[in-house]
């Protein structure tokens, strides 16, 4: 089955930890997302990137690492030095990079301890 | 103000009542997507759309330009279509702007 596969569903860290959330498509397509969902509020672009090892910060990357090594896999590392990791994130991908992204992950639940 | 506003935040219908859900944008776009996220929190995209209207089964999307609108109407509603609807806009940067979404429950 094509898709976007985020892992794990849940994930717990310590205060001051770093941890590596991870998105892995088989849609072969270009352009890939990192969106963090809070209550109430819209999803938010942290990342970015149209082809292999490129990447373009969002409007909230401060925080936040990624990296594009291959076309199918785009991880988010969410550092210590983001001030509120807890959150919903979500993986998105596009063919290309007009129009958007039109699939998505089933998302990411972080807490930190 | 939000540059996307949705209305109502919250939405609780009878099985079988017509549904209408609102987006209000305040940019110019190129482009509008409706997107459905169900308690799991995955996202299924719904809809994308430019100008005038599209039917998919039991959903219709209409879009006014001039007026900066779209709506997204849910026919016959049954309670498998509870989730919550959000309309996104494409804007100048080619980028996807969201509202905070709709929280649709369909009572059996």
């Amino acid at each position: 089955d094509g898709g976007i596969t985020q892992s794990p569903k849940y994930l717990f860290r310590k205060e001051g930890q770093n941890v590596t959330l991870s998105c892995e498509q088989n849609l072969n397509h270009d352009a890939m997302y990192w969106y963090r969902q809070d209550p109430g509020q819209g999803l938010r672009l942290i990342y970015y990137s149209q082809i292999v090892n490129d990447f373009q910060k969002g409007d909230i990357a401060e925080g936040y690492s990624v990296s594009r090594e291959k076309k199918e896999s785009f991880p988010l590392t969410v550092t210590s030095a983001q001030k509120n990791p807890t959150a919903f994130y979500l993986c998105a991908t596009n063919p290309d990079s007009s129009g958007g992204p039109q699939h998505f992950g089933d998302g990411t639940r972080l807490s930190i301890l | 103000k939000n540059e996307v506003e949705q209305s109502p935040q919250n939405l609780t219908a009878q099985e079988g009542e017509f549904i209408t859900i609102n987006c209000s944008y305040s940019v110019g776009i190129s482009a509008l997507h409706w997107l459905q996220q169900h308690p799991g929190g995955g996202i299924v995209s719904l809809f994308m759309l430019s100008s005038g209207k599209k039917k998919h089964g039991r959903l219709i999307a209409t879009i006014n330009i001039q007026e900066k609108h779209s709506s997204l109407h849910i026919t016959a509603s049954h309670p498998r279509d509870s989730a919550v609807y959000i309309c996104a806009v494409l804007g100048s940067a080619r980028q996807l702007t969201f509202g905070s979404g709709t929280q649709l429950t369909v009572l059996p």
